[in-house]
């Protein structure tokens, strides 16, 4: 069964800093895998989606990165802003089947 | 895209009530799928609903407590039965982008049961 870990759980950072969003994945049997963000009580925007066969997708200051083999994806955003402040989630999805699993998720605070 | 829209957008609900959510999807699509987000936690699928068959459920969820409708290719209904606490939830639909890959998420309903 896939499983889905991301870290940090929360993050607090400064304006202007770049910043890190690290997520695992057991079985890299993978179709392909996506970051959404989730302002409070919102559903989920997606923001990137990298397929299986991809290293990495870049959408303005956001840059996602999948190493397939070792289980690991990175999202990084540089320049944070206080606009970016959600939570930051990753989902995979396998190549059995149509469902997504997701991790637990980033909480994000930049602070102005 | 998708846009996607959900009724009610909040409820608060006494226990042993029923909610039934609405989700409407702006083009047709073969495959809705239900979440739900306990307080802080991250997202886990209830069950998959196609037009025309009997809603798939993952493990831990059952029809008698989520039964789902999908009477057409664009709206589907999941009704929160004989509702306790630990039913408070966000409740989110979604659906598959057209090339099958990026997924879209409605706005949620977010549910308080007393």
């Amino acid at each position: 069964k896939q499983e889905v870990t991301q870290i940090p759980a929360a993050l607090s950072v400064p304006e202007g800093e770049n910043l890190v969003l690290n997520c695992s994945f057991t079985d890299s049997a993978i179709y392909n895998l996506q970051w959404f963000r989730q302002d409070p009580g919102k559903g989920l925007t997606s923001l990137l989606l990298i397929q299986s066969s991809q290293r990495e997708q870049t959408s303005g200051r956001l840059n996602a990165s999948l190493d397939k083999s070792s289980g690991r994806s990175t999202l990084y955003i540089a320049a944070s802003q206080p606009g970016d402040s959600a939570t930051y989630l990753c989902a995979v999805k396998d190549n059995a089947g149509n469902m997504l699993t997701f991790g637990g998720g980033t909480r994000l605070m930049v602070k102005p | 895209s998708a846009v996607i829209s959900q009724k009610p957008s909040r409820d608060i609900c006494q226990r042993g009530t029923s909610l039934t959510i609405q989700c409407q999807v702006d083009s047709q699509v073969t495959m809705m799928f239900w979440y739900r987000q306990q307080p802080g936690q991250s997202l886990t699928l209830i069950a998959t609903a196609n037009q025309g068959s009997e809603a798939t459920y993952e493990s831990g969820f059952v029809i008698d407590k989520f039964p789902i409708s999908r009477p057409n290719l664009t709206f589907s209904t999941l009704t929160v039965s004989n509702m306790s606490p630990e039913d408070s939830s966000i409740y989110l639909c979604s659906v598959e982008g057209r090339s099958q890959e990026t997924q879209y998420f409605g706005p949620g309903t977010r549910l308080l049961v007393l």
